[in-house]
């Protein structure tokens, strides 16, 4: 199992909409989690945190479930920039060696 | 320099041929991360380092692979005897310094290998 999954897409939603997905992970004892953004031929950028109380940037909308091991990303009212891959990232926080492990992505398609 | 800083570009090399791929992170920043990705797949972590200190190499391949950052600045990712399979983007990241806890890194337009 890999230790960071995702539904790899893609998902193409009209402009306005609203969408959301999830991620996975396998190790019980990361311990920070978050998003990033990559847009086509480019390098990943942080988008946001996630927080175990949840925690939201303007349209973006981030949770986490530690009892079922899943982070999620909602984009409300979805724009044409919000067209970009979404990777979720975990922090496998090993023997005090800290490494952040990157899913495969989620490729997301905003339509006029 | 205002980001992190990778070179070449791109390679082209012939199969058993070796490379090195150079990162030069943001002036400061403690912590140097190399990353490889596949097109249509996620960075996969490769090597790690603090200052100097290789911290965690679980991710390199195989022992053709290696790194170094021998100041604590500039750091070079070397592949020996490269095969066709070493083909990738090599993405280099850098932080501030426990980034894994900030989540922020910082990463170079990558060196796009491809072996021949």
């Amino acid at each position: 199992r890999k230790e960071v999954e995702q539904d790899p897409g893609p998902f193409n939603v009209p402009e306005g909409a609203t969408v959301a997905f999830n991620c996975t992970y396998s190790n019980s004892a990361s311990q920070s989690f978050f998003w990033y953004r990559q847009d086509c031929r480019k390098e990943p950028k942080l988008l946001m945190s996630v927080y175990s109380s949840g925690n939201e940037d303007g349209r973006f909308t981030a949770q986490l479930n530690r009892a079922s091991q899943y982070i999620s990303l909602l984009i409300r009212d979805s724009k044409l920039s919000d067209s970009a891959t979404y990777l979720c990232v975990v922090n496998a926080y090993n023997f005090g060696n800290e490494k952040l492990t990157f899913g495969t992505g989620t490729r997301l398609t905003i339509i006029p | 320099g205002a980001g992190v800083s990778q070179s070449p570009r791109y390679k082209v090399t012939k199969r058993g041929q070796d490379v090195a791929l150079r990162c030069d992170p943001i002036s400061g920043h403690v912590s140097l991360y190399w990353y490889r990705q596949a097109l249509g797949q996620g960075p996969e972590f490769l090597t790690y380092f603090n200052y100097e200190a290789q911290q965690d190499k679980s991710g390199l391949p195989n022992d053709r692979f290696s790194a170094e950052r021998p100041e604590g600045s500039i750091s070079t990712l070397t592949i020996q005897r490269t095969e066709q399979r070493d083909s990738a983007m090599y993405r280099c990241a850098s932080s501030l310094g426990g980034g894994a806890n900030t989540g922020e890194l910082f990463f170079g337009e990558g060196s796009r290998l491809t072996v021949l």
